[in-house]
């Protein structure tokens, strides 16, 4: 079966670096999205991976290793906004959607 | 402004009630989905469609259908409602099926009673 773990939840501190780790196991990779959600709010895109490697978008960063099915968001420079869900989905072989089920990350000043 | 928009908001609804929730969206995507969300689960798929004229089946389909006859509008319809059905529903578009990024709508909270 197809599989994303991401942990359920995290916790931070305003101004620290937190990491989010998402795994998969998936028949076929054709790119991984990291999207954010705030509560009761609707999904909004926050990046794609697609090769090998990270990359930066302002105090955000994805990396990717498809050898290992792992990817991982960072925020830099936590601020009180930051608090939100955020959801690993993958690209299957189909070119389907596989959702992990989110990761809720608190901010604490 | 561009982006979709999801009717109604919230709704409550007595078991075997029929339901339409509605999606517009003035981006001329071309594909489009329906997703419900649940606690502790990931977003599942329920239907989608790659183009105007065309639908499909996704992940957890049963109890639900669609219609696809313009660009713009992606209505999803419970017949018969039934309480698994209370949910979070988000609409979602993208310029095109496969490996793009998602647009979604506010998301509409139903409650099946």
């Amino acid at each position: 079966g197809q599989n994303i773990d991401q942990p359920t939840e995290m916790t931070a501190t305003e101004g620290a670096i937190v990491q989010i780790n998402c795994t998969y196991q998936t028949s076929g990779f054709n790119g991984l999205f990291w999207y954010q959600q705030h509560a009761g709010e609707a999904p909004t895109f926050l990046s794609y991976n697609v090769l090998d490697g990270l990359e930066e978008k302002g105090r955000f960063s994805s990396f990717l290793s498809r050898s290992k099915g792992y990817s991982y968001l960072l925020l830099k420079e936590l601020q009180m906004k930051d608090s939100a869900s955020y959801l690993c989905a993958v690209v299957d072989s189909n070119y389907q959607l596989i959702w992990g089920a989110g990761t809720k990350l608190i901010i604490k000043p | 402004i561009a982006g979709i928009t999801q009717a109604p908001t919230s709704q409550i609804l007595a078991a075997g009630r029929r339901m339409t929730l509605r999606c517009t969206q003035d981006m001329r995507h071309n594909a489009m989905y329906w997703y419900r969300q649940d606690l502790g689960l990931g977003l599942r798929l329920i239907h989608y469609s790659n183009t105007a004229g065309t639908t499909g089946k996704g992940e957890v389909p049963d109890g639900y259908s669609v219609s696809r006859a313009n660009t713009d509008d992606f209505p999803l319809t419970l017949a018969s409602a039934v309480p698994s059905q209370t949910s979070v529903y988000f609409c979602a578009s993208s310029d095109a099926a496969g490996a793009n990024v998602l647009t979604f709508g506010a998301g509409s909270r139903l409650t099946v009673l």
